[in-house]
């Protein structure tokens, strides 16, 4: 089956730096992912996806690059801020098949002001 | 917007009660999804539903079950709680096919069993 990973536990961060996390795969066949951001007693929140017929994607001060040949893909926040604090997490999955969705464990970003 | 509700923030339940978790959507998703989630371990599905009446096991359905009897509306169960059910339980939903879209989350129920 698919695992999907992140490679570091807690990432912490100052205000107004760039952030990279990343993510890991395993299943070849996954053509499909999302970042999720999650806060504090809160559900996850939907951030950006991106297809894999793409190498990047951008939406506001965020950034999500897939390398298929590794399959690795990352989220780049840029000038992050104390309200980006939160676990991001990516999950994978595959635009044509019924499989579910599989999520990555989480990184933790912690901004200091 | 997509919305996700869930009846519940927190739950207090003791050993061998029965236990229903509500989740509504008001998006006309096909797909509803349960999910526990626990320091460590991530999100780690429990049952899904593809269309009204219909549910499939996901990684860990051992003492639940659910219930889709409308659309918009998925019931997770615990027919006799446990200590080890513990957890923060997340809803989610998503139109068409169940690994190539979007799922939006509730807000999720924190379950504690004594």
């Amino acid at each position: 089956g698919e695992s999907v990973g992140l490679h570091l536990p807690t990432l912490s961060v100052q205000e107004g730096d760039n952030s990279i996390i990343n993510c890991a795969y395993s299943n070849s066949a996954s053509d499909y992912f999302i970042w999720y951001k999650q806060e504090s007693g809160k559900g996850p929140q939907f951030i950006i996806d991106i297809r894999s017929n793409m190498d990047k994607r951008q939406g506001q001060r965020v950034t999500v690059l897939l390398n298929k040949t590794v399959k690795h893909l990352s989220l780049q926040i840029a000038a992050t801020q104390p309200g980006d604090s939160a676990v991001y997490f990516c999950a994978g999955g595959e635009l044509s098949g019924y499989s579910t969705l599989t999520f990555g464990k989480g990184t933790m970003l912690l901004v200091s002001p | 917007d997509v919305k996700v509700t869930q009846s519940s923030r927190y739950l207090v339940k003791r050993t061998g009660e029965k236990v229903f978790l509500e989740c509504v959507q008001d998006m006309d998703h096909e797909n509803m999804f349960w999910y526990r989630q626990d320091p460590g371990l991530g999100l780690r599905l429990i049952y899904f539903s593809y269309d009204v009446k219909m549910k499939e096991k996901g990684d860990i359905p051992e003492g639940y079950s659910v219930s889709r009897e409308k659309k918009e509306r998925f019931s997770l169960i615990l027919e006799s709680a446990s200590t080890n059910q513990t957890s923060m339980y997340l809803c989610a939903s998503s139109s068409g096919l169940a690994g190539g879209d979007t799922q939006y989350f509730g807000p999720g129920t924190r379950l504690t069993v004594l």
